[in-house]
């Protein structure tokens, strides 16, 4: 089945820095990459998600960016402010099988 | 619309207890699935259904079984259970096969 990675496992920067989460997965058959956010104690809540026809998609201050020859994807957090701060999953989906990430732990510093 | 809803929000189980955790949904998906998330860790998928009266494993179903008689429930049941079952479980729907998942607000199980 589909293997996906995520590094880091925790981040922390500065309120207005940029933060960057790397994903990669393993079974080039796999064509919807979604990231999750998760605040503590809180149900996982869909921010933004790719296709595989699609290289890189932004919303506000997020972007998502995917390399189909790599099987890798990336998310992108710019101005990062203090509610940003969460545990972010990425996923990979082939039909009904998504697999997640482990999580990063991001905290942003006031 | 409440989404998806899940009951209970919490409990406490023997080893060798049964219970079931409640799913249902209003949203009118075909697409249902149970999740697992361990402390520190994604999520891992037990079970999913993509309709009424179709159900299928996913990456972890030993020792749970599902059904799924209507559109809006979907019950995830624990027969026997273990330690290694302490975890907290989401149920999650989506309209779109794969897609765009919308989760419970999950139920914290602990053995003991």
């Amino acid at each position: 089945g589909e293997n996906v990675e995520q590094h880091p496992s925790t981040l922390s920067v500065q309120e207005g820095d940029s933060a960057v989460i790397k994903c990669t997965y393993s079974d080039s058959a796999s064509n919807y990459f979604p990231w999750y956010k998760q605040e503590l104690g809180k149900r996982p809540q869909l921010i933004i998600d790719i296709r595989s026809n699609v290289g890189e998609k932004k919303d506000q201050r997020i972007a998502v960016t995917l390399n189909k020859t790599a099987k890798h994807f990336s998310l992108h957090i710019t101005e990062t402010q203090p509610e940003d701060s969460a545990v972010y999953f990425c996923a990979a989906s082939i039909h009904n099988d998504m697999r997640f990430g482990a999580g990063t732990r991001l905290t942003v510093k006031p | 619309n409440a989404g998806v809803t899940q009951t209970p929000k919490f409990r406490i189980l023997k080893i060798g207890q049964s219970m079931t955790l409640q799913c249902t949904q209003d949203m009118n998906h075909n697409y249902m699935y149970w999740y697992r998330q361990d402390p520190g860790m994604g999520l891992k998928l037990i079970y999913y259904s993509v309709g009424a009266g179709i159900t299928d494993k996913g990456e972890v179903p030993n020792g749970y079984n599902v059904s799924r008689s209507t559109t809006e429930d979907f019950p995830l049941r624990l027969e026997l259970a273990a330690p290694s079952q302490t975890s907290v479980y989401f149920c999650a729907s989506s309209g779109v096969v794969g897609e765009k998942l919308f989760f419970g607000s999950g139920t914290q199980l602990s053995v003991l």
